[in-house]
């Protein structure tokens, strides 16, 4: 009964594949994110979707597409993977807008070879 | 701009003694604040958050955390520190009408028996 849960936990690739995260929330919830983090830990939101549209977009490369096909989830798909994209990848949800809390799935870690 | 900075990167305290972790913000608005926590191969979790109100704030696990406007602060504190709490903690800051929270870049905690 994981409240958000992501797909795969670990991903190791080569460089210039193509790479897709799942990422599923059972709360109920109507808004969901993408986040990376860095080897330093740095925690940089990626996309936004609320109600499956997308609400943030931050300057990230094309390369990055999330989908959501519907409330429950929120997939990212990666396009010729480069060595920057190694970082964990968190998916989280909440109710509304993001002042209330937050819920994080477990991470994914990728790493491009 | 909108900023959070956590000035110690890293704290390492005895098991059963006090702890205050810094967080420091920018926001040019009404702030709304909260403080994460990270295990070890985990996702976040949320301790607490301060939207209005009485600015000493109850967390879950014992925690604490003071807003204070004129000092652009809100640091975590806790009386007696448990091995447990060994983990790395983030500030953020979000706002009324955002979408977006803005994490510092993390104070890891470690904890000596």
């Amino acid at each position: 009964d994981t409240a958000v849960s992501q797909t795969p936990k670990y991903l190791v690739t080569q460089m210039g594949n193509d790479k897709s995260i799942k990422c599923e929330q059972n709360l109920g919830h109507d808004t969901m994110y993408w986040y990376k983090q860095d080897s330093k830990k740095f925690l940089k939101i990626m996309f936004s979707y609320n109600n499956k549209e997308l609400i943030i977009n931050e300057t990230v490369p094309n390369r990055f597409s999330p989908k959501s096909p519907d409330k429950a989830h929120l997939n990212l798909h990666i396009n010729s993977l480069e060595l920057g994209d190694s970082a964990v990848y968190f998916c989280a949800s909440s109710q509304g807008l993001a002042y209330n809390e937050q819920f994080f799935g477990p991470g994914t870690r990728l790493t491009v070879l | 701009a909108q900023s959070v900075t956590q000035p110690d990167i890293h704290i390492t305290v005895s098991e059963g003694a006090s702890l205050e972790l810094r967080c420091n913000y920018s926001y040019g608005a009404t702030p709304y604040l909260f403080w994460y926590v990270q295990s070890p191969g985990q996702g976040l979790q949320l301790l607490l958050k301060y939207f209005s109100g009485d600015t000493l704030v109850q967390g879950i696990k014992g925690f604490e955390a003071e807003f204070k406007r004129s000092q652009s602060s809100f640091n975590l504190r806790k009386p007696s520190v448990h091995w447990s709490d060994a983990a790395e903690y983030f500030c953020a800051v979000g706002g009324r009408n955002t979408d977006k929270l803005i994490f510092g870049t993390g104070t890891r905690l470690q904890v000596f028996p």
